[in-house]
C-alpha cells in the first residue's frame, strides 16, 4: 500500500520570499515521487520526480525536491516565490514499475502576495 | 514532448443525456490511459485504467456500465458518461503513459462536465 500526506492545504508566502511545501509518504516498494502543480482549471504539469537516482531533484521554474529515506519525505522548495507559482501542488507517489497507479496527496494551495 | 489534449473542454447536459469525453497522446502513444476525477477543492481520485486493445480496469466505487472507457487506438481513449445526472458533475482529466519513460503520466487538461 502507499498513501500520501501534504502537511499543509494552504501556504501563503510573499512574492520573493522562499517557499516550502511539505510531503511525506508512505510505501511498501521502493517509490516513485513527483510533484505536480495544477492552475486554476487546468490539468496538472509535471515539476519533477524522484526515481531512485540522485536524492536532490531539480525541477522546472526553480523547483527543487529533496528525497530524504529516513524521514520519509519529499518536500519542494523555491529559493524566491513568483506570482506566477501561485497554483495547487500535488504530491504524488507510485511504486515503480511501468504504468503504476499514483496515488494524491491531497493538495497544497500556494498563495503568493506582494 | 508527451502533450496530452482533451476534447471538449467544457461540456454542459441535460439530465439524462450521455456525454463523450476524448483523451489524445499528441506527439507519443500512450499504451496505458488513465481517468481521474476531481470535485472542487479536492484531489485527483483514480477512475479506470485503460490498456489499448483491452477492457479498462474500474476502480472500486466506480460505476463501469455508468462510466464508459474505450481505448482503441495508442493516441486515443474515451470516457462516455451515460445517462449523466448532476452528482456526475465533476472535473474529468485524462493522463497517458509513454512506455519508454518509466512511469510518469501526462496529464490533458481536464474537462469540465456541468448536467442540468
Amino acid at each position: 500500500a502507499q498513501s500520501v500526506t501534504q502537511l499543509d492545504s494552504h501556504v501563503s508566502v510573499s512574492e520573493g520570499t522562499p517557499v516550502l511545501l511539505r510531503c511525506n509518504y508512505s510505501s511498501s516498494y521502493s517509490p516513485s515521487l513527483f510533484w505536480y502543480v495544477q492552475h486554476p482549471n487546468k490539468g496538472l504539469q509535471l515539476l519533477l520526480k524522484y526515481t531512485s537516482a540522485a536524492t536532490l531533484v531539480k525541477g522546472i521554474n526553480g523547483f527543487e525536491a529533496e528525497f530524504k529515506k529516513s524521514e520519509t519525505s519529499f518536500h519542494l522548495t523555491k529559493p524566491s516565490a513568483h506570482m506566477s507559482d501561485a497554483a495547487e501542488y500535488f504530491c504524488v507517489v507510485s511504486n515503480t514499475g511501468t504504468a503504476s497507479k499514483l496515488t494524491f496527496g491531497t493538495g497544497t494551495r500556494l498563495q503568493v502576495t506582494l | 514532448g508527451a502533450v496530452v489534449s482533451q476534447h471538449p473542454s467544457w461540456v454542459i447536459c441535460k439530465s439524462g443525456t450521455s456525454v463523450k469525453i476524448e483523451c489524445r497522446s499528441l506527439d507519443f502513444q500512450a499504451t496505458t490511459m488513465f481517468w481521474y476525477r476531481q470535485f472542487p477543492k479536492q484531489s485527483l481520485m483514480l477512475m479506470a485504467t485503460s490498456n489499448e486493445g483491452s477492457k479498462a480496469t474500474y476502480e472500486q466505487g466506480v460505476e463501469k456500465d455508468k462510466f464508459l472507457i474505450n481505448h482503441a487506438s495508442l493516441t486515443l481513449s474515451t470516457l462516455t458518461v451515460t445517462s449523466a445526472h448532476p452528482e456526475d458533475s465533476s472535473f474529468y482529466i485524462c493522463s497517458g503513459h509513454p512506455h519508454s519513460v518509466g512511469d510518469t503520466q501526462y496529464f490533458g487538461p481536464g474537462t469540465r462536465l456541468t448536467v442540468l
